[in-house]
């Protein structure tokens, strides 16, 4: 079964506009962890925010904002006042567990930011 | 600070041979792990090392293998190369294994190979 899922289109988004992205995940655990990852064509895996199954804030970074609600299993990305520079495809994943590195990937939504 | 580097960025290969990627983690970083990126299957888990040993395996087959010295860095190798093989291969470091309070796992700009 699929753990994390990322069901949205290629997204068009307008410059200074805000956009959501969808991610919804699968586990049995108890303690997790969720991430977002931007890849810009060069290919690099850009660490974006992360969320641990415990926290009772939602994660915040700069422009990106984690909406995370545990029992809905979403953890959906915010990217307040976008810009050129974040089109790219950004991936949700999951690590189940704590002594781990393991991360299971969603398939990634591309986002193009338009001026 | 330098990030995650993995060498050769670009490579080249035929069926039946085999090919060694090599990741050098940020400095302090003691864990590696190793995913495959390709169109089909997306970005999969293949292993993760830390302090020299491996400590979580992905659903690949044996052809595929790795190891880590005890500087950190990494190094994965593909036997027998296939055509599917052909991939983008991540390389992410963390100073520790499993959760933190950041979660910070930084991945290098991958290795992309070719398989004719």
């Amino acid at each position: 079964a699929q753990k994390i899922t990322q069901t949205q289109p290629g997204m068009f988004v307008q410059e200074k506009e805000a956009v959501t992205l969808d991610c919804t995940y699968d586990t049995s655990d108890q303690s997790y962890g969720l991430f977002w990852y931007k890849q810009p064509s060069s290919g690099e895996m850009i660490f974006l925010i992360y969320q641990g199954s415990y926290d009772e804030q939602n994660a915040t970074e700069g422009r990106y904002s984690l909406n995370f609600q545990k029992a809905r299993k979403s953890a959906n990305l915010v990217i307040s006042a976008s810009q050129l520079g974040d089109s790219a495809m950004y991936f949700c994943a999951m690590r189940e567990g704590r002594r781990n590195n393991r991360l299971a990937f969603g398939k990634g939504n591309q986002v193009v930011v338009i001026p | 600070k330098a990030g995650v580097t993995q060498t050769p960025r670009y490579l080249i290969k035929t069926r039946g041979q085999q090919v060694t990627l090599s990741c050098s983690p940020i400095s302090g970083h003691r864990s590696v792990s190793w995913y495959q990126q390709t169109p089909g299957q997306g970005l999969q888990f293949l292993f993760e090392y830390f302090s020299e040993t491996q400590r979580n395996k992905g659903n690949f087959p044996g052809r595929f293998s790795g190891r880590q010295f005890s500087n950190s860095r990494s190094e994965m190798n593909v036997s027998t190369l296939e055509l599917g093989d052909s991939a983008l291969y991540l390389c992410a470091s963390s100073w520790t294994t499993g959760t933190t309070r950041t979660g910070e796992l930084f991945f290098g700009e991958g290795s992309r190979l070719t398989v004719l």
